[in-house]
């Protein structure tokens, strides 16, 4: 079985600009789920998707949003970029909503200057 | 809020040198804790699930397992692709969502 894929795997970003980052989960997982991981902070949840909805969202600004399609794909946006916006970006799939495990993608490495 | 604090930070070891990782939690209704490994670069890769005090479970040398209040990953006679970075996460039953330590970084010396 193939395992989560994000792409792209590196991005360089301008300050103000925005930015796109898709993730493909494993075939049957229907959640997906966006981490923002930083040394300073580790790993933070971002939102999750489940069947189209969003199920859950963390605490990140407005700038931060996500889709899911009917094909379990999902993506996340990032507008108006700041420096503090640089991080690795991941992806999670797992088969369902709750306490399931959680199958990561190498994930995005996002720069901002 | 849910928190998870692990310890140590980091730790070094000899190969063969058996260790124990903490992680310590504080939930609102525990429903899962979660064990990853995490190489350089790489998202983190599963390694287990417990669901109630008292569960353990074991994987090749490593074995986790779980208390009210904590939870151990106790690696055995280490080799030195066991070196990664360990990360623990708890999902409650209020918060519906992983929230992750800050993880401890194992280092094994041939």
């Amino acid at each position: 079985k193939a395992g989560v894929t994000q792409t792209p795997r590196y991005l360089i970003k301008t300050r103000g600009q925005q930015v796109t980052l898709s993730c493909s989960p494993i075939s049957g997982h229907r959640s997906v789920s966006w981490y923002q991981q930083t040394p300073g902070q580790g790993l933070q949840f971002l939102f999750e998707y489940f069947s189209e909805t969003q199920r859950n969202k963390g605490n990140f600004p407005g700038r931060f949003s996500g889709r899911q399609f009917s094909n379990s794909r999902s993506e996340m946006n990032v507008s108006t970029l700041e420096l503090g916006d640089s991080a690795l970006y991941l992806c999670a799939s797992s088969a369902g909503t709750g306490p399931y495990e959680q199958y990561f993608g190498p994930g995005t490495r996002l720069t901002v200057t | 809020e849910d928190q998870v604090t692990q310890s140590p930070e980091a730790l070094r070891l000899q190969e063969g040198e058996s260790s124990s990782l903490n992680c310590s939690y504080t939930v609102s209704g525990l429903r899962g804790l979660f064990w990853y490994r995490q190489d350089p670069g790489k998202g983190p890769e599963f390694l287990f699930t417990l669901y109630s005090a008292g569960e353990e479970k074991e994987k090749e040398r490593l074995k986790a397992t779980l208390t009210k209040k904590e939870s151990f990953l106790h690696i055995t006679a280490p080799k030195p692709e066991d070196s990664a970075t360990y990360l623990c996460a708890v999902f409650g039953q209020g918060a519906q969502k992983l929230v992750f330590g800050q993880g401890t970084r194992l280092t094994i010396n041939p």
